[in-house]
């Protein structure tokens, strides 16, 4: 099973960017299929961003269009989500995935914390 | 409001079995197949269903999933306390080009 190894808390101001890491060691990155998922206290999940590896493409939520990027560092075998233009409503728990081959997000990252104030 | 709707909350005593619904439409749910997850409070969510109605190693039988058209079903028998936690399905919509999760379901074991 992939491991997903995410970065720590965050604490941010209004307008501006979070970078969060999701650190996968052991794999080719360009050949797995990362999500991003994201929930706001006492809410359910939300789908943000992913990458599918068979075409290439990345996918996004159209409500963060624009706002959310995705990157990879083989070197350091670490996914990054940027979210940008912050306000008080991306307050969440940030959750990296894999998409398994057979379907599902068969591995979560431990979840970061990401507080606008 | 979430693409995919699911009940807030349902209920039921120990060794009693609950099915909870996850509703979409063509695009979504009848174009391809729905996984399930559970969540306990503070932590990551848990594969429980993937393809519709397969359970991935680990996971007992107790669980199921079913699809049927536009809508899809978790059963859970045998309930134990500690099955309680947040139920929640995803599946990807083909007009839209994104995942998409409904808004969980609170299972309460009385």
């Amino acid at each position: 099973q992939v491991q997903l190894i995410q970065s720590g808390a965050e604490v941010k101001k209004p307008g501006a960017s979070v970078k969060v890491s999701c650190k996968i060691p052991g794999y080719t990155l360009t050949e797995l299929s990362i999500h991003w998922v994201r929930q706001a206290p006492g809410k359910g999940l939300e789908w943000m961003a992913g990458f599918d590896p068979g075409d290439g493409k990345t996918f996004h939520a159209q409500m963060l269009q624009g706002r959310v990027t995705l990157s990879v560092d083989t070197t350091s075998d670490t996914v990054y989500m940027e979210l940008s233009s912050l306000t008080s409503e991306d307050t969440a728990v940030y959750y990296c995935a894999h998409w398994g081959a057979l379907g599902g997000f068969d591995s979560w990252g431990q979840g970061t914390l990401v507080t606008v104030s | 409001q979430s693409v995919l709707t699911q009940p807030p909350s349902v209920s039921a005593a120990p060794g009693q079995r609950i099915s909870i619904s996850c509703s979409g439409r063509g695009s979504n749910i009848g174009k391809n197949p729905v996984s399930w997850y559970q969540q306990f409070p503070g932590t990551a969510p848990k594969l429980l269903i993937y393809d519709s109605d397969k359970r991935p190693s680990g996971i007992p039988d107790r669980f199921s999933g079913s699809k049927s058209a536009t809508s899809a079903t978790l059963g859970i028998t045998g309930l134990q306390t500690g099955d309680e936690a947040d139920y929640s399905c995803a599946t990807w919509d083909s007009t839209l080009n994104v995942m998409v999760f409904g808004g969980g379901t609170k299972l309460t074991v009385l």
